[in-house]
């Protein structure tokens, strides 16, 4: 089964370190994007590309976050100098829109700020 | 305003009953799609049903259905003869903007937590 797939799985680090995830989206998928979801509450859309091109950013996306999709395919998302409100799982999803209106999801990336 | 409301924290129901959990939505666009997400406690989001708007037909996928209320803005999902596994958050979720365009984003509710009772 070829669905997505996040690394790490778990990522705890001090405050103020950099840390990257990486997503690869199903394979035929053009879109990809990442959401952040906090303990409680539902994914918080934060960017998405369309094959490699960053499209949208939510303004939850501080500067000190960047994303990348080199080549339309994989995507990674790197957070510079971590904060305690940076806690979260970071989750991935991909899309096949029109014909696939469903966004298939990844199992997450649990980041831990000490 | 909430674009997603799911007013349900937590629901509990016993093993082979069915079970509603509500959702309601807002929205100014005639265009829109409705999703459910089922979320254990392992973390990943599971894809359970959608529901678009100009549908007819309420949308249905074996054991879930959508109760699709379009003047009332609402898409409740069904769950028939509820099983033990069943037991995770739930998500709804709303796209707006037609299918064609838009960076077809999903807005999340803040989810209910289903327990079945053995």
């Amino acid at each position: 089964d070829t669905g997505v797939s996040q690394d790490p799985r778990h990522k705890i680090t001090k405050r103020g370190q950099n840390v990257t995830f990486r997503c690869d989206p199903i394979s035929e998928h053009n879109r990809l994007y990442w959401y952040r979801q906090t303990l409680g509450q539902g994914p918080e859309f934060l960017t998405y590309f369309q094959n490699e091109a960053q499209l949208e950013k939510s303004r939850l996306l501080s500067d000190r976050f960047s994303a990348e999709r080199p080549k339309g395919s994989f995507s990674t998302l790197e957070i510079q100098r971590t904060e305690q409100g940076d806690s979260a799982m970071y989750l991935c999803a991909s899309s096949n829109p029109p014909a696939d209106d469903s966004q298939h999801f990844g199992d997450g990336t649990r980041l831990s700020i000490l | 305003a909430q674009k997603i409301t799911q007013t349900q924290p937590g629901m509990f129901v016993q093993e082979k009953e069915a079970v509603t959990l509500d959702c309601t939505y807002d929205t100014s666009d005639p265009s829109y799609g409705l999703f459910w997400y089922k979320q254990p406690s392992s973390g990943e989001m599971i894809f359970l049903i959608y529901q678009g708007s100009y549908d007819q037909q309420n949308a249905t996928e074996g054991r879930y259905s959508l109760n699709f209320q379009k003047a009332r803005k609402s898409a409740n999902l069904v769950i028939s003869a509820s099983q033990l596994g069943d037991s995770a958050m739930y998500f709804c979720a709303m796209r707006e903007g037609l299918r064609a365009a838009g960076s077809y984003q999903l807005t999340f509710g803040k989810g209910t937590k289903l327990s079945v009772i053995p």
